[in-house]
Order: structure tokens, then sequence, then C-alpha cells
């Protein structure tokens, strides 16, 4: 167990639809990190969150969005979902420094229909 | 731009070894491995950086070179649990965003 947080842990919605997942760090880590992993390829690096601010971005579509709130959980909001977004979404977090370690979650894994 | 990892796949036997190697086109402040099982989030195993420091699992053992921009890891007697497709992530800029390769599979059979 990493300690880090994420439901739901399955999400099936139909295409158009706008869907909502949500991660809690470590207790302690301040950054927080959104992958993408669609089926048996690598991870794609979302977005990455530090203390509330948005601090590096990666191939994030335009229909993706995310914030981290004052109590360091995180959010990711993709919406008019297409068949192609059907995937697994991790979140990892760290403290943050540049030599830090990444702890994963379980993962969401979103199948849209 | 992502790194690139060899091989792409590789069979063990138990207790064989292997070495996974991952290379950048870009100037490297730290190299960052985990491995993932099928279905599981990935577990981190190391994390190499920039002067020679090291972070990570006492029984893995890996490499940095950093002005050929590569690391590799070595795997020695493999066992069974050491299965799953392996990933190195590289962080060339300021912060830490970490831009993985496409993953090498590795099958540990008896």
């Amino acid at each position: 167990d990493s300690g880090v947080t994420q439901t739901p842990k399955h999400l099936i919605t139909a295409t158009g639809q706008r869907v909502t997942l949500r991660c809690s760090p470590r207790s302690g880590d301040l950054s927080v990190y959104w992958y993408q992993q669609s089926l048996d390829q690598g991870l794609q690096f979302l977005i990455q969150y530090y203390n509330g601010e948005e601090r590096a971005k990666g191939n994030i579509l335009e229909r993706f969005s995310a914030q981290q709130f004052p109590d360091l959980h995180s959010e990711l909001n993709l919406s008019s979902l297409e068949l192609g977004d059907s995937a697994l979404y991790f979140c990892a977090s760290s403290s943050g420094d540049r030599s830090a370690e990444q702890y994963f979650g379980p993962g969401t894994r979103l199948t849209v229909t | 731009q992502q790194p690139v990892q060899s091989p792409q796949a590789v069979i063990l036997r138990e207790g064989e070894d292997a070495v996974i190697n991952c290379s950048s086109s870009k100037a490297l402040y730290s190299v960052h491995w985990y491995r993932q099982k099928h279905g599981e989030a990935p577990v981190f195993l190391m994390i190499l950086l920039k002067g020679g420091e090291q972070k990570g699992h006492e029984k893995i053992s890996a490499s940095f070179n950093e002005k050929k921009q590569q690391s590799s890891l070595y795997l020695t007697a493999s066992q069974l649990s050491y299965s799953g497709t392996y990933f190195c992530g590289t962080v060339t800029g300021g912060y830490q965003k970490v831009t993985f390769g496409t993953g090498t599979k590795l099958q540990v059979i008896p």
C-alpha cells in the first residue's frame, strides 16, 4: 500500500459525458501527478500540482482539467468523453523535491462506451 | 522527449541475470525506475541522481552515466516475482516532471 488513494476504482460511462477522478496523496506529500495509461501502453504524464499550484503540464487534452485543493487532494476532470479516453488513470504523489521518488495510487479504470 | 528502453521484452529462467537499458537525448537530472505488474500500480524501485546519489531498494542495482545520458537496471539471480514491466523515467527540467519510457516486459519462468 503506497498511501496514495484514488476513487473510484472503476468507472463506466458513455461518450460525451463528464467524470471526476479523485486522488489523496500520501501524508506529508505536497505534489500530485496525474498519468494516463492506455491498454498495454506506457505512462503518459498529464499534469503536476505542487501545494495547490500547477507546476508542469504534459500532453493533457483541453477537455481535461485538474486542480489541487487546500487539503492537497486533487481531482482530474474529464469532459466530452470519447472512446479513446478509456484508460487507467494513475495519480502519484511525492514531496515535490527534484530528488524525490513518486508513489502511485491504485488507479481508476475508466471505460467509455 | 520520451526515453528509449531496451530490450522491449525479455524472458529469463529463475536465477538468470538481466540488464535493462534506458537512454535519453537530453541532459538528465535524475533517472527513476519502476516496476508494474499487470493491472497494478507502478512500484518505485530506484532513483539515480546527477552527482552520483542513489535511493532505492537494497536488492536492486542500477547505474547512471550522466555524460551518455544513459541508465541501466541490473537484475541478478532473478526470481518469479521479478516478472512485470519495467519503466524508466527521466527528469530533465527544473521541476520533477518525469517522462517515462515505453517499458521493458520481463518474464521470469521456472
